[in-house]
């Protein structure tokens, strides 16, 4: 069965800060995608990112950056200078790659507090 | 707007009767999945369709719900002799199968608040 890990579940920082969020993923595929995903008070999910599980490189995109570690099963999310539109519930999700299992499982999110 | 939209976005029903949501999802998407969301957990994943076809249920799927996509582009998941634990955000989400395999995008969610 597939789990995903956020232990975090609340984290408050200062503006312009950096934070990291953790993501600790089980599965028994080899293959598969890793996503994250953010949560604002409006509710509706916004799609940040996904990685595949062949691809190890780390990424940045713009004050976001991601680290993935297969070694470790973790799919760490650093937002650097935070801001506070950042503030909102963060998800990390797995989903299969094969066909008939592209269903994601997200963990149970971090609620990320911005404080001006 | 191209989005995935869903109605109504929000629903109060009382305990028994039937409620039915819908979802639109973004047009050229071939894959559209229904999640279910309580408070202060993740979305859970109850069902997906390619196309028109249901490809797979979850098991928190009990006999009471059922989803449609007839003719591949809308769906409808419908909720019968609700109970006071069906109260959650239901997402819709879609994703085209073609390209971007596993990117799904979610619609605003319809909260149903069973009384």
């Amino acid at each position: 069965a597939q789990k995903v890990t956020q232990a975090q579940t609340e984290i408050s920082v200062v503006e312009k800060e950096d934070v990291t969020l953790d993501c600790v993923y089980e599965t028994r595929d080899t293959t598969y995608y890793l996503f994250w995903y953010k949560q604002p008070p409006s509710g509706e999910l916004v799609f940040l990112i996904r990685r595949n599980s062949f691809d190890e490189q780390n990424e940045i995109s713009g004050r976001y950056s991601w680290n993935f570690q297969k070694s470790t099963s973790s799919f760490n999310f650093t937002i650097t200078a935070s801001q506070v539109v950042d503030s909102a519930v963060y998800f990390c999700a797995l989903g299969g790659l094969n066909f008939g299992n592209e269903k994601l499982t997200f963990g149970t999110g971090t609620r990320l507090t911005i404080i001006p | 707007d191209t989005g995935v939209s869903q109605n109504p976005r929000h629903k109060i029903t009382k305990r028994g009767q039937n409620v039915t949501f819908r979802c639109d999802p973004i047009s050229e998407h071939n894959r559209l999945y229904w999640y279910r969301q309580t408070l202060g957990q993740g979305p859970e994943f109850l069902t997906y369709f390619q196309n028109e076809a249901q490809l797979e249920k979850s098991r928190l799927l009990s006999d009471r719900f059922s989803a449609e996509r007839p003719k591949g582009s809308f769906s409808t998941l419908e909720i019968q002799r609700t109970e006071q634990g069906d109260s959650a955000m239901y997402l819709c989400a879609s994703s085209l199968t073609s390209t971007r395999l596993g990117e799904q995008y979610f619609g605003p969610g319809t909260r149903l608040t069973v009384t």
